[in-house]
């Protein structure tokens, strides 16, 4: 049984780029979330969502960055016309809906030069 | 606002003793709190949870107490390994919806 997967791993991009991070949530799991860790620092929220929906967007910024998880394929998290600050690292979960566990995949760490 | 903090931002044990990681959180309203391991490069893994209607909960050599009272909640790992070396972090959630995690402790295990 297959965990989160995310890729890819590691993306380096120069400043005013577009990045597009992936997200397959675990076999069964239809709610997704996406968190940013910076160095030293804990996840922070972005993103929840659901097949072909959008839950709760509270965290991300509200330029740059988009979310979707359509009804087939991963989810993405896309940022357009990356700047040095976006670098960090992405982080999705997912959940059954049914239970408040949430099960992490390895992250894409992403680097703007 | 919501916030979850830790008291420690680093904690070094010897191998064999128990260690006691701490964590403050102020939102009274969250339900449900995990805790989190994290090591160099990966995502977070679960460790344990506990939901806000109980006190206690005992896992595989670790230990969740949630104190209501004072908003405090804390992991005890009994006789810590090498293997435990990582970065700890809990989490709080409302609704079953986003995780407030705070900002994580160091755990060095000295062999």
């Amino acid at each position: 049984n297959a965990g989160v997967m995310q890729n890819p791993r590691h993306l380096v991009r120069r400043r005013g780029q577009e990045a597009r991070l992936r997200c397959s949530p675990m076999k069964g799991h239809s709610h997704v979330y996406w968190y940013r860790q910076l160095p030293e620092e804990g996840l922070k929220f972005m993103v929840y969502l659901q097949k072909e929906n959008i839950i709760d967007e509270s965290g991300m910024p509200k330029e740059r960055f988009s979310a979707e998880f359509p009804k087939e394929g991963p989810s993405i998290l896309r940022i357009q016309q990356v700047v040095r600050g976006d670098s960090a690292a992405y982080f999705c979960a997912s959940s059954s809906g049914t239970d408040y566990e949430q099960y992490f995949g390895p992250g894409t760490r992403l680097t703007v030069t | 606002g919501e916030s979850v903090g830790l008291h420690l931002p680093t904690l070094s044990v010897q191998e064999g003793d128990n260690s006691i990681i701490n964590c403050a959180y102020s939102n009274s309203a969250s339900d449900y709190f995990i805790w989190y391991k994290q090591e160099s490069g990966k995502g977070p893994q679960f460790i344990i949870d506990i939901r806000s209607n109980m006190d206690k909960r005992q896992g595989q050599r670790v230990t969740v107490l949630l104190n209501k009272t004072v908003k405090h909640l804390s992991l005890q790992i009994a006789a810590t390994q090498p293997g435990d070396s990582a970065v700890y972090f809990c989490a709080e959630n409302k609704n079953g919806n986003k995780l407030v995690f705070g900002a994580g402790t160091i755990l060095r295990v000295k062999s």
